[in-house]
This record gives structure tokens, C-alpha cells and sequence, in this order.
């Protein structure tokens, strides 16, 4: 079966760039989600869309970014990249039925390593 | 999210049974009860959800307290590819919204 797929699986930053982290979901996928998790961490959810709009935020820095597009991929844009931002990048897909109220099960990519030098 | 409360760390010899409790003390009527578990560096992995029944599928069991203030998980032949740290979670309703991995188990699983 199909899953989530994230490019590139590792990236090699310095200081102040920037980065582009791109996530493909399980097909007819509706939402995507972005997650970072630090060395030692458990995974920070940093935000959420559904049918390529903002649906939930969490602790997501100014710096950051993220859309998703008509084909339903999403990027996650990374500016004025900081040491502290080296850390797993996951990306998770679902597919959300929102009138139900309902949260379904989420399906995570292999990550991203960002390292920032 | 509501608060969950798991022990930090478990063994469990392979081919054995492996029961994970969850303690979820104030777990609202219409909150479903979520198990990922994370292999080291790879992505979380979905494993099984439930509201009030037990519940299983082809990789666990989860068993929900009658007053469902507490779960257990329940991989019943171990294996050795099943050592990761086990999450469970109580998502909010409504679809689209984030997951909240508190503190799980990391479950050894001894040769």
C-alpha cells in the first residue's frame, strides 16, 4: 500500500538559511500534518490543513511556514534557520471527515533530518 | 487533550504476552482512546483505537475498563521488531487537529 512519502529524507543546513521540506500523502488523503521532534523528544505537532486550508496550530515558529496545495502535498517552509531547529520533521496524512467529528487514525511519512550547522 | 499516564519504561521476554497500561482518569464520554507506537527514528505507527469496547486487529488488543479510566494494550506475541516507545492518546474530535504525544513507554522486548 501506498504511504506517506517526504522529500528529502535528509538535509544539511547553516545558520540563517533556509529549507524547504516537501510531504506527498496517502492518496485521496484530505489532511496533512507536520510534526518536529528534537533529539531525545517526543514528537511537537507545529500544524495542520485540511483541504489545503489551516486547520489546527500548535507550537509552529514564526519563522516556519507551511501550505498545502491543490494536489494535496504540503511544504513546510523553514527561514533564518537556527541550531535549534536540527530535529526529525514528520509529515502525517489522513483522511478527515470534519462533519462527523470524528478524528481518524494518522499515517506518518519516514521523516525528514534537518541539521542546521 | 486529556491527560494520560503511562510507566515510563516495561520488558516483556519475546514470544510472550505484552499488556501496556494507560491511565486516562478523566476521559470525557465521547473521547476515543489512541495507541502509535515509534520505532527508534522512524515515524509513529498507528495501531489501534477504541471508545468503549475492546477492541482488535492484526497487531494488538486493547481492553477499555468498564468506566473507561483505563486501557490496556496487549501485543500478544512479542517480538523483538516490536521494542519502540508506545503512545496513548486521547485526540480531540473534530477531525484535522494535531496529536499531543505526552511521555509513553518505551518497551524492551528481551531476546
Amino acid at each position: 500500500a501506498a504511504g506517506v512519502i517526504q522529500s528529502p529524507r535528509h538535509l544539511i543546513k547553516e545558520k540563517r538559511e533556509t529549507a524547504t521540506l516537501k510531504c506527498y500523502p496517502i492518496p485521496r488523503h484530505d489532511t496533512v500534518y507536520w510534526y518536529q521532534q528534537g533529539p531525545g523528544q517526543d514528537p511537537q505537532f507545529l500544524i495542520s490543513f485540511y483541504e489545503k486550508m489551516q486547520s489546527d496550530k500548535g507550537s509552529i515558529p514564526d519563522r516556519f511556514s507551511a501550505q498545502q496545495f491543490s494536489d494535496y502535498h504540503s511544504e513546510l517552509n523553514m527561514s533564518s534557520l537556527e541550531l535549534g531547529d536540527s530535529a526529525l520533521y514528520f509529515c502525517a496524512s489522513s483522511l478527515t471527515s470534519i462533519a462527523a467529528g470524528e478524528t481518524y487514525e494518522q499515517y506518518f511519512g519516514p521523516g525528514t533530518r534537518l541539521t542546521v550547522t | 487533550d486529556a491527560k494520560t499516564t503511562q510507566p515510563p519504561s516495561m520488558d516483556c521476554a519475546e514470544g510472550r504476552a505484552a499488556n501496556l497500561p494507560c491511565n486516562h482518569s478523566t476521559i470525557s464520554g465521547n473521547e476515543y482512546v489512541y495507541w502509535y507506537r515509534q520505532i527508534h527514528s522512524q515515524g509513529p505507527q498507528y495501531i489501534i483505537h477504541g471508545l468503549k469496547n475492546n477492541e482488535t486487529n492484526e497487531m494488538a488488543s486493547l481492553i477499555i475498563t468498564e468506566d473507561r479510566k483505563s486501557s490496556t494494550l496487549i501485543l500478544p506475541h512479542a517480538t523483538l521488531r516490536d521494542t519502540a516507545v508506545y503512545y496513548c492518546l486521547l485526540p480531540p474530535g473534530g477531525g484535522a487537529d494535531g496529536l499531543t504525544f505526552g511521555k509513553g513507554t518505551h518497551l524492551i522486548i528481551q531476546p
